[in-house]
């Protein structure tokens, strides 16, 4: 079946510009995660969704980020007045919910990758 | 809080030879550990995983044992190959909970012919 889908897969944008950032999950997935992979580090979270509401938004860096999921599926994550620290590759995940099991595995998307000149 | 340390690379080996990437973790409670791996151009995809104390993951000759008493998850194979080249993280998520995955930085592992 399909994985997690991310669009676009490369997006360059001036410093200032409004950004979006789509991640299609795995069908069935209720969880969404989101997380931000700079050059040379691991990924670092960013944001979780069950269902439509956000779970933990813990690591979103400050108030110019804010993703949204509300229909329970698609996920966007918005940038507003980016800045070049902005440039990484960000990553979507999701998992589905398994009653009993202590872990359900997240399957990651290809990610994009957003420059900001 | 919780954090993941792995060893910085790159590792350069020569096929065939032994691999040992050493990760440590400080964490509360008993959370679950993995390896992911990222080979070039592709996406982050699960390895291998452990759930509780000295338990084993494996997976295409990969092995790693959960090691409460040292806080470790080392990623050992007997017989590298080329094709294993690749950027090897570890990481971390609190048990039994639907949340955020903890990455080490990564290890980038290059294989020589």
């Amino acid at each position: 079946g399909a994985g997690v889908s991310q669009t676009p897969s490369n997006k360059v944008t001036e410093k200032g510009k409004y950004v979006e950032l789509r991640c299609d999950p795995i069908s069935g997935h209720t969880a969404l995660y989101w997380y931000r992979q700079s050059l040379g580090q691991g990924p670092e979270f960013l944001i979780y969704f069950q269902g439509t509401g956000a779970a933990d938004d813990s690591g979103l860096p400050n108030d110019r980020f804010f993703a949204v999921r509300p229909e329970g599926s698609v996920s966007t994550l918005k940038i507003q007045r980016t800045e070049r620290g902005d440039s990484a590759v960000y990553l979507c995940a999701s998992s589905s919910q398994t009653s009993g099991s202590s872990y359900n595995e997240q399957f990651f998307g290809p990610g994009t990758r957003l420059t900001v000149l | 809080g919780n954090s993941v340390t792995q060893m910085e690379g790159p590792v350069t080996l020569s096929e065939e030879a032994f691999l040992t990437i050493n990760c440590t973790y400080t964490a509360t409670g008993y959370p679950s550990l993995f390896w992911y791996v990222q080979y070039p151009g592709e996406g982050l995809q699960l390895l291998l995983k452990a759930t509780k104390a000295d338990d084993k993951g494996s997976n295409k000759g990969f092995e790693a044992t959960y090691r409460k008493e040292t806080t470790s998850f080392h990623l050992e194979k007997g017989s590298v190959q080329v094709s294993d080249s690749a950027v090897y993280f570890c990481a971390l998520k609190r048990a039994n909970r639907d949340d955020k995955i903890i990455f080490g930085k990564g290890t980038r592992l290059h294989i020589l012919p």
